[in-house]
């Protein structure tokens, strides 16, 4: 069965400060995808960044960074310089099968100005 | 090119009362999903759609949710009656080509039921 577990349910932290937001998954498939989204208070989720399980490349997208390590099953999210616009409830997901997502429990980031 | 829309934004109703939701997929968009998002948790798979077949409702509970899709663009969940249990945020997703990693979402309906 696949699982995601984000442990960090809130995080406050101090404009410009860098965070890391923590993602833990389980699955028993060779191949699956990876995601994180952002929900900020309007309510939709914002497609962030998918992965997939043959590649283990970190990536940087300005301010962002993700950390993917197999070893760990870990798919860790780094804003660095945070900004107030950072704010929102972030989620880590897990896809096995291409119709399927499932989603963690999500994690609220403050950023305090 | 324009977004998922979805209507109401924010609905509250009385208990037992029956309510629906709306959504418009972005155009060309096949598969339509609707998520169940309790507060404080991740959305959960209700319903998919592929054009206007439910190829997946193992998670809707059928004694009082329903949901349609006619002429496979449009899409509507109904719950009657409503529950306490209810409230949450109901969202809706759709992709071009049937898989989940290239889905895009609506802002939501938020569900009070007093």
């Amino acid at each position: 069965a696949q699982k995601v577990t984000q442990a960090q349910t809130e995080i406050s932290v101090v404009e410009k400060e860098d965070v890391t937001l923590d993602c833990v998954y389980e699955t028993r498939d060779t191949t699956y995808y990876l995601f994180w989204y952002k929900q900020p208070p309007s309510g939709e989720l914002v497609f962030l960044i998918r992965r997939n399980s043959f590649d283990e490349q970190n990536e940087i997208s300005g301010r962002y960074s993700w950390n993917f390590q197999k070893s760990t099953s870990s798919f860790n999210f780094t804003i660095t310089a945070s900004q107030v616009v950072d704010s929102a409830v972030y989620f880590c997901a897990l896809s096995e099968a291409p119709d399927k997502i499932i989603f963690g429990k999500g994690t609220r980031l403050h950023i305090l100005p | 090119e324009a977004g998922v829309v979805q209507s109401p934004r924010y609905k509250i109703i009385e208990k037992k009362q029956p309510v629906a939701f709306w959504c418009n997929p972005i155009s060309g968009h096949n598969t339509l999903y609707w998520y169940l998002q309790n507060l404080g948790q991740g959305p959960e798979l209700l319903i998919r759609y592929e054009n206007e077949e439910a190829v997946d409702d193992s998670q809707l509970p059928k004694d009082r949710f329903s949901a349609e899709r006619l002429k496979g663009v449009d899409s509507t969940l109904k719950i009657q009656p409503a529950e306490l249990g209810d409230s949450a945020v109901y969202l809706c997703a759709s992709s071009k080509d049937g898989t989940a990693y290239e889905q895009y979402f609506g802002p939501g309906t938020r569900l009070t039921v007093t």
